[in-house]
């Protein structure tokens, strides 16, 4: 099956502690995009790449680090410098380059800190 | 800060009744309009696009209302469902960029 997996599921971290999130896709897309949802808030980019080691911030990028070193994986990293981590997190990819309207998610990590 | 304004937050619709979620745009330069469906704990998922050189467009229950001199754009779920009940994401996108709506919570009574 093609698609987007993202793991785990459900994280649990304590406040100080960075996390990995991990994203990989077997789509064949250039493009991938994190993504942070919040309850009201929409969908808001911390960051995307558009080819393999290379990178761009988002809108909401602080706090958060990511690397590009093969095209099928994107990781997210959230550092202890993210002042309110918690939220449910989005990766997603698209098939012609950066912000093609037709982007494939997957089905999201859900970070709690304490 | 261009936004993709969108409402209502939340909508109620009896079975069989139609759904209507509105959005509207600043920037001229966009040039898909699509909307997302996403269901408890999933990821959104593309449901239908428009372009602004057409004033509608329709693929079964759905369709998408454009008005481009209103810079506002709609979707209608004719017939609603209960398992319509989702999340509905308008957004914009242009090159270089996608900005998505806050998001409506439609949920479909039985």
């Amino acid at each position: 099956d093609g698609g987007i997996t993202q793991s785990p599921k459900y994280l649990f971290r304590k406040e100080g502690q960075n996390v990995t999130l991990s994203c990989e896709q077997n789509l064949n897309h250039d493009a991938m995009y994190w993504y942070r949802q919040d309850p009201g808030q929409g969908l808001r980019l911390i960051y995307y790449s558009q080819i393999v080691n290379d990178f761009q911030k988002g809108d909401i990028a602080e706090g958060y680090s990511v690397s590009r070193e093969k095209k099928e994986s994107f990781p997210l990293t959230v550092t202890s410098a993210q002042k309110n981590p918690t939220a449910f997190y989005l990766c997603a990819s698209s098939p012609q380059g950066a912000f093609n309207y037709e982007q494939y998610f997957g089905p999201g990590t859900r970070l709690t800190v304490t | 800060q261009q936004q993709v304004k969108q409402s209502p937050q939340s909508l109620i619709v009896q079975k069989g009744g139609i759904s209507i979620i509105n959005c509207a745009y600043e920037n001229t330069a966009f040039d898909y309009f699509p909307w997302y469906q996403q269901f408890p704990g999933k990821g959104p998922a593309l449901l239908i696009a428009i372009r602004p050189d057409v004033s509608e467009k329709k693929e079964g229950r759905f369709t998408i209302s454009f008005n481009k001199s209103a810079k506002q754009f709609s979707l209608h779920i004719m017939d609603s469902q209960p398992g319509d009940s989702a999340t509905y994401f308008c957004a914009a996108s242009q090159n270089d960029k996608i900005i998505f709506g806050k998001g409506t919570r439609l949920h479909i009574l039985p």
